[in-house]
């Protein structure tokens, strides 16, 4: 049975960088052929799509977040994470990691999600 | 438009049926799927596709798409599936976007 789990600092001041990350069970990352994303939620915004990653390392970002963003995948550990730069109380949110298994053409789904971690940004 | 709109709210009798909505250009194109979120709890896909459940999914949950607007069903509403309901395409305005909805609530009185 396949499983995410986030882990992250909770709490992170203004202007530093963000790191999260995804560990992945029961599966090893090199030998599946999903997309590993991480999605964000604030009552704002409601569910915000980061970013992804594949085995080999390919990324697909949010245009909004492209220049603050950085996700990386490391094969050895089975995870996956993400960097997001000079924080603000905007980025204040539940953080999920999610997997999105290739269907076809015109159907996509995440269809597992990490019980999620709460990021805040506060000095 | 990397837009998908849903009402806010929406509430239903127990054991009514009741549709959620969701409206985008990139339903055109791209078929949707449907999270429910409990209150303290990560999404959970019940619908993706052509009307495709996952395992574990109740048959009560169904959906259908129409030109831009796609649609989950709630046949028979239980008190357990108050929920938000939210969503998701992809984007079709040209860049690589994966996009949801904002989600609406749903009551179940």
């Amino acid at each position: 049975q396949v499983q995410l789990q986030e882990s992250g600092p909770g709490l992170v001041k203004p202007s530093v960088t963000l790191s999260l990350t995804c560990v992945v069970s029961g599966v090893p990352i090199s030998r599946t052929n999903w997309w590993w994303s991480w999605v964000r939620q604030t009552p704002e915004k409601g569910l915000e799509w980061i970013g992804e990653t594949f085995h080999d390392g390919r990324t697909n970002y949010n245009p909004s977040l492209k220049n603050r963003i950085t996700i990386s995948v490391d094969t050895s550990k089975n995870l996956f994470s993400l960097k997001v730069s000079d924080v603000t109380a905007a980025d204040t949110a539940i953080y999920y990691c999610a997997r999105l298994p290739p269907l076809a053409g015109t159907v996509e789904a995440f269809d597992l999600w990490g019980q999620g971690t709460t990021v805040i940004v506060s000095s | 438009s990397s837009e998908l709109i849903q009402d806010p709210a929406v509430s239903v009798a127990l054991k009514q049926t009741v549709r959620i909505t969701c409206q985008g250009d990139s339903l055109r194109m791209y078929y949707a799927s449907w999270y429910q979120q409990k209150p303290g709890q990560a999404p959970v896909l019940v619908l993706y596709g052509n009307n495709n459940r996952p395992s574990g999914i109740p048959d009560r949950f169904s959906g259908s798409n129409s030109g831009d607007t796609s649609s989950l069903t709630i046949t028979g509403a239980q008190a357990e599936d108050e929920a938000d309901y939210y969503c998701h395409s992809r984007d079709s305005s040209g860049h690589f976007m994966r996009v949801f909805g904002g989600g609406t609530k749903l009551t179940v009185l």
